[in-house]
């Protein structure tokens, strides 16, 4: 079994559509990342979370720690929004370190 | 600009031959890292510098090496490559724990 395990592997959506992608995670960790790789393939940082909820734009993050879940939603999608997402958790949460496990990532197409 | 850069962004050697791949940022940022990319396995992280003269292995460290002599330079090192070490590499810089991360723009390795 996966330590970070992404749902759904691949989303369709027409546009305007309100999109959820979950992230669900075996380890104590100390903060999640959600990333966004391009077609292209260049990969941006969306938000880091340890508690709660962030938003960002059309964008909105939230993680459950107790529950060891996040999901990120998109609201409004449009085709621009088309691009794989990455969830990653940074562990383990009891001392310091940079060390990351990825998800396998989200296929998100939104069509016109 | 605030950036990663990589170098190169494409190469192909052949197996057994020395290589580098550089990383520079110009963000004054604490912690660097190296990752690879292969279709179905997604990104899995090499190696990580939480400082200059520090790093630690992340999840897929054999074959490589790295040194963090300079705050902003963090090069991999590939002494004998082999053909499994055939990928997309990506290295990445964070201010410090639970800041998010600025990658560069990738490396595709091909080693015949």
């Amino acid at each position: 079994k996966n330590e970070v395990e992404q749902s759904p592997q691949n989303l369709t959506a027409q546009e305007g559509e309100f999109i959820t992608i979950n992230c669900s995670y075996s380890v104590g960790i100390s903060a999640l990342h959600w990333l966004q790789q391009h077609p292209g393939g260049g990969i941006v940082s969306l938000f880091m979370l340890s508690s709660g909820k962030k938003k960002h734009g059309r964008l909105i993050a939230t993680i459950n720690i107790q529950e060891k879940h996040s999901s990120l939603h998109i609201t409004a999608s449009h085709p621009r929004d088309s691009a794989v997402y990455i969830c990653a958790v940074r562990f383990p949460a009891s001392y310091n370190t940079d060390k990351l496990i990825f998800g396998t990532g989200t296929r998100l197409q939104v069509f016109p | 600009e605030a950036q990663v850069t990589q170098n190169p962004r494409y190469l192909i050697t052949v197996t057994g031959k020395k290589l580098t791949v550089t990383c520079s940022q110009n963000m004054n940022h604490e912690y660097m890292s190296w990752y690879r990319q292969d279709p179905g396995l997604g990104l899995r992280q090499i190696y990580y510098s939480m400082n200059v003269e520090v790093t630690d292995k992340g999840d897929v460290p054999e074959g490589y090496k790295v040194s963090r002599k300079e705050k902003r330079n963090f090069p991999l090192i590939l002494e004998s490559p082999s053909p499994n070490q055939t990928s997309l590499y990506f290295c990445a810089s964070s201010f410090r724990q639970n800041y998010g991360y600025t990658f560069g723009s990738g490396t595709r390795l091909t080693v015949v």
